[in-house]
């Protein structure tokens, strides 16, 4: 059975500083993507990053990285230099490939960062 | 290229009542999955449509139903309403080929009174 982690519920931060959302997954399929969702107060789901478990390259854009490890089945994103627009609350999604688009998302994270 | 669209954005509603929501997926794209989000279940997969064909189906009891036109336009329908349907419902669209990410709507924030 496919089931997203995200230990984190709450975390707070002041701007600039570093943070880490943690996202472990478990499935029983080798082929799989990975995905992480922003959804800001205004409740729209953003989609941030997409990852195939073929590719363990970690990935940066801009002020936001991914770290991708199969051997501890975690996809964990940081966010450098935090800013208050950072504010939301973040998503980790799992789907296995089989034909749907089906998507299963961890509890997710609430993130702060105050000025 | 205008993003999901959804109708309505708020909706109030008695139980027992039945309600029907409304999605227009990204131009191009062929899937539709519609997700319920509550505080304490998160954020739940009820269906995808594909070329107007139901592809997948979350637990959800019956009374949950949904659809997908030809223009691949979806609804879906809540009959009987109990209190427990108030949530955020999210559509998301794709172009349905397994790989790519899907693009969410504002979502319908449905209240049962």
């Amino acid at each position: 059975a496919q089931k997203v982690t995200q230990a984190q519920t709450e975390i707070s931060v002041v701007e600039k500083e570093d943070v880490t959302l943690d996202c472990v997954y478990e499935t029983r399929d080798t082929t799989y993507y990975l995905f992480w969702y922003k959804q800001p107060p205004s409740g729209e789901l953003v989609f941030l990053i997409r990852r195939n478990s073929f590719d363990e390259q970690n990935e940066i854009s801009g002020r936001y990285s991914w770290n991708f490890q199969k051997s501890t089945s975690s996809f964990n994103f940081t966010i450098t230099a935090s800013q208050v627009v950072d504010s939301a609350v973040y998503f980790c999604a799992l789907r296995e490939v089989g034909g749907s688009e089906k998507l299963v998302f961890g509890k997710g994270t609430k993130l702060t960062v105050n000025p | 290229k205008a993003g999901v669209t959804q109708t309505p954005r708020y909706l109030i509603k008695t139980r027992g009542q039945q309600v029907t929501l409304s999605c227009s997926p990204i131009s191009g794209h062929r899937s539709v999955s519609w997700y319920q989000q509550t505080p304490g279940q998160g954020l739940q997969f009820l269906f995808e449509y594909f070329s107007e064909t139901q592809r997948n189906k979350g637990n959800f009891p019956g009374r949950f139903s949904g659809r997908q036109f030809s223009n691949s336009r979806s609804e879906m329908n809540v009959s009987t309403l109990e209190l427990g349907d108030s949530a955020l419902y999210l559509c998301a669209s794709s172009l349905g080929e397994g790989y790519n990410e899907q693009f969410f709507g504002p979502g319908t924030r449905l209240t049962v009174l």
